[in-house]
Order: C-alpha cells, then sequence, then structure tokens
C-alpha cells in the first residue's frame, strides 16, 4: 500500500543552521506531496505542496522538490530561526479516497 | 473568517463507554475529514464527508462513525470505547476532496480512555 517515511527526531539545531528533514514515499500512480507543520499548542497547516514530478513547493524559506525517480520530497531551509520549532509532517494524497497518508512526524528544535 | 473549531478539547472515558466529538468547519467548506493522531505518530485517515454523506474510510471499525449537517460541522461517535482509543481526534475541512488540495485542521479533541 502506500506510505510515507520520515527521518527520525528529534533535531535539534542552532539557529541559522542548514536544515534538511528526509522524506521518501511509496504510492501508485501520480500523487500530490505536502508538507504540514504544527507548533506548539496549534493544529496543523499546510506549509507547502508540490502536485507533480520535478515541482518545488515553496513558503516561509522553506522548500522541497517532488522526486520521482528518488521517490522523495525532502525538506529543506537555509537558515533556521528559533520560531520555526515545530513538529513537520509529510503526507502523500491524490487519488487516495479523499485521504491523506500522513509521515510519523520529525520535531524539530532551535536553539537560540 | 472563523477556523476549524473543535469541541471539547479534552475527555476523560472509560472503557466500554461512548464518545461524541464535534467539529465547526471552516466558512465555505463543504468538506470535513477526521483523523486520529496517536501520541508520536502521524495522523491517520478515519474518514470524509462530503455533502453530508460519507466519502471514503479508512481502516478503522465500524464502532467509528460519523455525521455531517446541512452547515457542514460534524460529529465523530465512538462507540464502545477501548483503551487504544486514546489519542488526539483532529477534524479538518476543506473545498472538494482533502487529498488533492490545502486542508485546515482545528486543534483538535485529547481522549483519554481509562
Amino acid at each position: 500500500g502506500n506510505s510515507v517515511t520520515q527521518m527520525e527526531g528529534p533535531v535539534t539545531l542552532s539557529e541559522e543552521a542548514f536544515l534538511t528533514i528526509n522524506c521518501t514515499y511509496t504510492a501508485t500512480g501520480y500523487p500530490s506531496l505536502f508538507w504540514y507543520v504544527q507548533y506548539p499548542g496549534e493544529g496543523l497547516q499546510l506549509l507547502l505542496k508540490a502536485t507533480k514530478a520535478d515541482d518545488k513547493g515553496s513558503n516561509k524559506g522553506f522548500e522541497a522538490t517532488y522526486r520521482k525517480e528518488t521517490t522523495s520530497f525532502h525538506l529543506e531551509k537555509g537558515s533556521v530561526q528559533v520560531s520555526d520549532s515545530a513538529v513537520y509532517f509529510c503526507a502523500l494524497g491524490g487519488n487516495q479516497g479523499g485521504k491523506l497518508i500522513f509521515g510519523q512526524g520529525t520535531e524539530l528544535s532551535v536553539k537560540p | 473568517e472563523t477556523g476549524v473549531t473543535q469541541s471539547p478539547t479534552h475527555l476523560i472515558k472509560t472503557r466500554g463507554q461512548q464518545v461524541t466529538l464535534r467539529c465547526s468547519s471552516q466558512s465555505g467548506h463543504n468538506t470535513v475529514s477526521w483523523y486520529q493522531q496517536a501520541l508520536g505518530q502521524g495522523p491517520q485517515f478515519i474518514f470524509q464527508y462530503y455533502r453530508e454523506e460519507e466519502n471514503g474510510r479508512g481502516n478503522f471499525p465500524p464502532r467509528f462513525s460519523g455525521l455531517q449537517f446541512p452547515n457542514y460541522s460534524s460529529e465523530l461517535n465512538v462507540n464502545a470505547l477501548e483503551l487504544d482509543d486514546s489519542a488526539l481526534y483532529l477534524c479538518a475541512s476543506s473545498t472538494g476532496l482533502a487529498d488533492t488540495g490545502e486542508l485546515f485542521f482545528g486543534e483538535g479533541s485529547r481522549l483519554t480512555v481509562l
């Protein structure tokens, strides 16, 4: 079946460090890919998405490229801030009967 | 614009009891999805409602049921509660099918089953 695998956390970085959170997927067909973020005490919110191969989603300095050849959608940011501390979820959708399939989440902690 | 609101925020039940969780969708959204998020895990899809009908269901037993009302608000009902039902239950609204667009999540209802 379809699935999403994320790198395990927690990830701890210093402010202004480079961030990569790995995400790979298994799917039939041509899914859409998403990154959602959950800040402390808040609901999940969409960070970025890509709907076809080679698309790059970007938002708030974060970006991720839909790589069909490696079935990956890694999240990157060049310089993280303390305010980026949150849990990040990679998700897969499209032709799933209306559902998103989420990875287990990666907790990011950024220290000043 | 009012976002997705869920109630109650926290509740404690015992095994075998029944629970009803409520969700008000974001203004203009006609689709509601429910997810279960166990501690340290990603959300798992329970089901989706579109225009008051179930439109997709995940791998959950029939004791998980739901409703959507004409104003697009929704309820999740769980009968015969089990310890493993302890989790954060998330409601999300959207326009159209949730798997191709953006979901707007509420903050969740945290259920503890003793």
